[in-house]
């Protein structure tokens, strides 16, 4: 079953772009990595997913290396609503989506 | 786009009663839905996959005669928290995704917040 690793927390002022980095060095050829965040007391939200191609939407940009060991989200102008954990997720068996520690990110006026 | 209801958002309780917490696809239909828990500072831990028209298969050390799934229709999963304990204390969530469609993410419900007095 793929993994991923994430930073446990990030730091962002508002306005600037967010690189958040996600590994999963033992994905499979065909398993898709998912994007979701969770923004306090509420239920994870879905942001965007890929496989291998660069993915854009009205949320954020998923940047998949070429090897696919690794991605990128980008929230291109973070505003103080971003702030939430983000987690990069590979499903199991390709539906059963385990959620780690998640990405921590703060944006910062 | 594709919505998930959780019903109810916030129960407070007496220690011993059962509650009973509801997950709807609303416009869509799900064959699979899927429970979780959180606890304050800590992930989502999955709890359970709620299988329609079958038994649900829980995860590893999750008690199956304490936490009842229900899955009666392609829109609708119920979970029970059977005689709840302060300990049940918790955030449960639930997820479904459009499995007509390939590659389809989880959509999530806003979550019940379950405090036992």
């Amino acid at each position: 079953d793929a993994k991923t690793t994430q930073p446990p927390s990030m730091d962002c002022a508002e306005g600037r772009a967010a690189n958040l980095p996600c590994n999963h060095s033992t994905i499979s050829g065909n398993e898709y990595v998912y994007w979701y965040r969770q923004i306090h007391s509420q239920g994870p939200q879905y942001i965007i997913h890929g496989l291998k191609n660069n993915e854009t939407n009205e949320m954020a940009s998923l940047i998949i290396t070429e090897d696919r060991k690794s991605s990128t989200l980008i929230l291109p102008h973070a505003t103080l609503r971003d702030t939430a954990v983000y987690y990069c997720i590979v499903p199991t068996g390709g539906f059963k989506t385990i959620f780690g520690a998640g990405t921590r990110l703060f944006v910062k006026a | 786009g594709a919505v998930v209801s959780q019903h109810p958002s916030r129960v407070i309780c007496k220690s011993g009663t059962s509650v009973k917490i509801e997950c709807r696809s609303l416009d869509f239909q799900a064959t699979t839905m899927f429970w979780y828990r959180q606890f304050p500072k800590q992930s989502l831990m999955l709890m359970a996959t709620s299988n329609e028209g079958s038994k649900a298969t829980y995860e590893q050390g999750v008690e199956k005669d304490k936490f009842l799934i229900n899955h009666a229709s392609l829109t609708l999963s119920t979970l029970t928290v059977t005689s709840a304990h302060p300990e049940d204390s918790s955030f449960y969530i639930c997820s479904a995704r459009e499995e007509q469609k390939r590659n389809q993410p989880q959509h999530f419900g806003d979550g019940t917040r379950l405090s036992i007095l």
